[in-house]
Formats: structure tokens, sequence, C-alpha cells
């Protein structure tokens, strides 16, 4: 059972690049997540969706997309990258409604890298 | 808003011995869960332990266990017989009971360093 899956695991970017975090769950997961962890500092959420065709900003959404077409994926767009958005990125997934006792469960993360 | 706090960047325990970590959460919920999440340098979030709102019982998990007191809002993980395994860096999280987002909100995080 993989659980949550990211790709790229690492990634170097030059300003104003853009690029796609993939992510996918094969827990049939309602609820996703992406965060994303700067050097020594909590995570911060970027989005989140609560099902397929439904997603809303978290704490930090500026500069990044997301959308959500199927249970499984649930991938990352940054447009135009800036040296503000290197980071680590975490995607998480949690089953809906009613769990909320249920943690989260996370990718591995993917270390982006803005020059 | 909700706010997670951890006052401890750093601590260190020697190996064998017991450490405590501190968490304060501000919220006017009455219905919310908490979490302890472990971050080794593979920078994995593996999920120590949680403690329901409701629950007067602390949680405990083997070795981990918390000081939950809803009252001055603080959620300690207690951590004994401490092994080297257990170097990382730890988070408190919080998220709403009656949520129906399931986000979380996370503190800062402690680096806890562990002495052979």
């Amino acid at each position: 059972n993989a659980g949550v899956t990211q790709t790229p695991k690492f990634r170097i970017l030059k300003i104003g690049q853009s690029m796609t975090l993939q992510c996918t769950q094969d827990m049939n997961h309602n609820y996703m997540y992406w965060y994303r962890q700067d050097p020594g500092m909590g995570l911060k959420l970027i989005y989140y969706s609560v099902g397929a065709g439904i997603t809303d900003k978290g704490e930090v959404p500026n500069g990044y997309n997301v959308s959500r077409s199927t249970t499984e994926d649930f991938p990352l767009r940054l447009e135009l990258a800036a040296p503000s958005q290197t980071s680590v990125y975490f995607c998480a997934s949690r089953p809906g409604l009613g769990n909320s006792n249920q943690p989260q469960h996370f990718g591995d993360g993917t270390r982006l890298s803005i020059l | 808003a909700q706010t997670v706090t951890q006052s401890q960047p750093e601590m260190s325990v020697q190996e064998a011995e017991t450490v405590t970590l501190s968490c304060t959460y501000d919220t006017s919920e009455s219905d919310y869960y908490l979490f302890w999440y472990k971050q080794p340098p593979s920078r994995q979030m593996i999920l120590v332990i949680r403690q329901e709102a409701y629950k007067q019982q602390n949680a405990t998990e083997n070795r981990f266990s918390v000081n939950f007191q809803k009252a001055a809002k603080s959620f300690s993980l207690k951590i004994s017989d401490s092994q080297l395994g257990d170097a990382a860096m730890y988070f408190c999280a919080y998220t709403r009971g009656s949520s129906n987002t399931g986000k979380l909100i996370f503190g800062q995080g402690t680096t806890l360093q562990v002495k052979p």
C-alpha cells in the first residue's frame, strides 16, 4: 500500500519558470492538503480539497494553483517561480467528514529550490 | 483564529532519560483534536500520538504520553526511556473537531537531540 506519493523528490527551478508538483493517494481519502515547510519552521497550509472538484485556499495560497479532478490526485502548480517559494512541500490526505480524530497521512515531501 | 505555540526551539536529553516537550494552543472551540508529529532527518511526518479534547484521560503510546490540560490549553509530550532514534523535530498540531475541512494548524517545532 503506497499511501501518499509525491513526485519529484527534489527540483531546482529558475526564477520565472513553472512546474507542477504531483501528489497521488491510494487510500480513497476525500480530503487532501498541500503544505509548505520553510527551514526550521512548522508546516503552513497552501491549499486543500474536500473532494473531487472542490478546492479552497489555505493560509499561504499566493503564487500557487491546484486542481482536483479525481479522488486520487491533487497536483500543485507554480506558475512563476520566485525565490520566496524555495521550501519543502508536503502533500497529505485524510478520510472525509466525520473523521476529525483521524490523522493526516503525509507524503515524503518535495524539496524545491528557486535560483 | 486558532494558534499553536511551541516555545522550545531545541531540547536535549540523555539516552534512557525522560524529556518533556511543551505546546500551548489558543482556541475558542470546545471540540478539537491535538496531535504530535515526529519529523526525523528523513523528512517524513510520522504521527506519534493524538488526543481528543473531550477525553479527560491523557493519551499514551508506549514510551510516549501527553499531559493534556484543557483549561490551561496546554498539550505537552513526554518521552520516557529516550532512544537515539527519537532524535527528530517534533510538531504539535491542532484541528477543530467540528471542522468540515480537517485543516491542521502546526506549531513551529522543537528539535530534540538525544545524547548517547
